[in-house]
């Protein structure tokens, strides 16, 4: 069956730390899409990145990096120097081919990063 | 960039009450959902929606219905609300590029059930 687990409830960091964001995740399929959403205090979930099961290259954009490891059903989410603009909510989501529409979204890892 | 919106970003409605709420998005995108959010339990699919008039459910769709009579408009109904449906209510659209889907979500509408 499909799951997604994010077994970080909550974190805390001071500013300018590196703080990375654990999502494992369940599937049969062979062929999935694995997803990340940043929820701000304002409630808008924000898309970040969506990876499929054939890319297993790791992605960096800025800040952010995502490392997807098919070996250990992980993508794992690192925010290198955080900023207090980072305190949100964070969502691993997963779907899977063809009926790619259904996102499975874990349970949320809640970021506050400190000044 | 695409645009969802929702009706209302907060709204407080009494047990036995029926319930809309509206979502529109001005991308033309054909597939539009509805979803719960509940502290640790995330987000959870009500009903989504291909086209004008079609609905699916979701994966829990119980005491709710929906609506699409155009396509830019998607609408979330609760005949009559209870208190357990007090929750973060999220409309998302569905955007394809490049071969590659991604659903796009509105700012949320947070509901009271007193």
């Amino acid at each position: 069956a499909q799951k997604v687990t994010q077994a970080q409830t909550e974190i805390s960091v001071v500013e300018k730390e590196d703080v990375t964001l654990d999502c494992v995740y369940e599937t049969r399929d062979t062929t999935y899409y694995l997803f990340w959403y940043k929820q701000p205090p304002s409630g808008e979930l924000v898309f970040l990145i969506r990876r499929n099961s054939f890319d297993e290259q790791n992605e960096i954009s800025g800040r952010y990096s995502w490392n997807f490891q098919k070996s250990t059903s992980s993508f794992n989410f690192t925010i290198t120097a955080s900023q207090v603009v980072d305190s949100a909510v964070y969502f691993c989501a997963l779907s899977e081919a063809p009926n790619t529409d259904k996102l499975i979204f874990g349970t949320g890892t809640r970021l506050q990063v400190f000044p | 960039d695409v645009k969802v919106t929702q009706s209302s970003r907060y709204l407080v409605k009494r047990t036995g009450e029926k319930v809309f709420l509206e979502c529109v998005q001005d991308m033309d995108h054909e597939n539009m959902f509805w979803y719960r959010q509940d502290p640790g339990l995330g987000l959870r699919l009500i009903y989504f929606s291909y086209d004008v008039k079609m609905k699916e459910k979701g994966d829990i769709p119980e005491g709710y219905s929906v609506s699409r009579e155009k396509k830019e408009r998607f609408s979330l109904i609760l005949e009559s609300a209870s208190t357990n449906q007090t929750s973060m209510y999220l409309c998302a659209s569905r955007w394809t590029v490049f071969g590659q889907e991604t659903q796009y979500f509105g700012p949320g509408t947070r509901l009271l059930v007193l």
